[in-house]
């Protein structure tokens, strides 16, 4: 079954640097997205990713944050500087175009920010 | 904006127990709902979802029906198994521009079954 593959599995960081998520969708997907979630509190909506542009982006993602899809394979997360309370599991998911609206999820990234 | 109240946790039950998670959403539109789990140490894995009102979606023994009138879409399981230890979560579709979507998330439910 096709999976959305996400590296690394955990990276810790000191606060201040930057950082960045991989993220490989599945290969027919069309709609790509970031979610996070802080230790023991829900999952939250980041940023969506349609057609080479951002389709709409959450209060937490400000300035820090930006997405890439650089190569038509890859989707990435980049965090300019991170601070503490960027320390969560960041989930990347993708979804068909066809109208069905059932997100696959990768198995996440935690990021430690010391 | 669009929310989901689920169910606090943690909940604890014995092997062969029913189980009830109890999820409901405030939303503008007619959005599909969704019920994701979280094994431990592992990401989030479509349980089931249910697009309409009156819907059932089923999947693993679990179900769970769009009840419009009520707006709730509750988890049930008649007979939970230690595998089925995991946090689970309710969610709905919100559609956003550009015809994309996002899902918003309950807080999520940590179900531990006891041997």
């Amino acid at each position: 079954e096709p999976e959305v593959t996400q590296t690394p599995s955990h990276q810790v960081t000191q606060m201040g640097q930057e950082v960045i998520l991989r993220c490989v969708p599945i290969s027919n997907h069309l709609y790509f997205y970031w979610y996070r979630q802080i230790l023991g509190q829900k999952v939250e909506f980041l940023v969506s990713f349609y057609n080479n542009e951002i389709s709409e982006k959450s209060e937490i993602f400000d300035d820090q944050f930006s997405v890439e899809r650089p190569d038509g394979s890859n989707f990435t997360l980049k965090i300019r500087s991170t601070k503490l309370e960027d320390s969560a599991m960041y989930f990347c998911a993708s979804r068909t175009g066809n109208g069905a609206n059932v997100l696959t999820f990768g198995a996440g990234s935690r990021l430690t920010v010391l | 904006g669009d929310s989901v109240t689920q169910m606090e946790g943690p909940v604890t039950l014995s092997e062969e127990a029913f189980l009830t998670i109890n999820c409901t959403y405030t939303a503008t539109g007619y959005p599909s709902l969704f019920w994701y789990v979280q094994y431990p140490g592992e990401g989030l894995q479509l349980l089931l979802k249910a697009t309409k009102a009156d819907d059932k979606g089923s999947n693993k023994g679990f179900e769970a029906t769009y009840r419009k009138e009520t707006t709730s879409f509750h988890l049930e399981k008649g007979s939970v198994q230690v595998s089925d230890s995991a946090v689970y979560f309710c969610a709905l579709s919100d559609l956003i521009r550009g015809g994309s979507e996002k899902l918003v998330f309950g807080k999520g439910t940590k179900l531990t079954v006891n041997p």
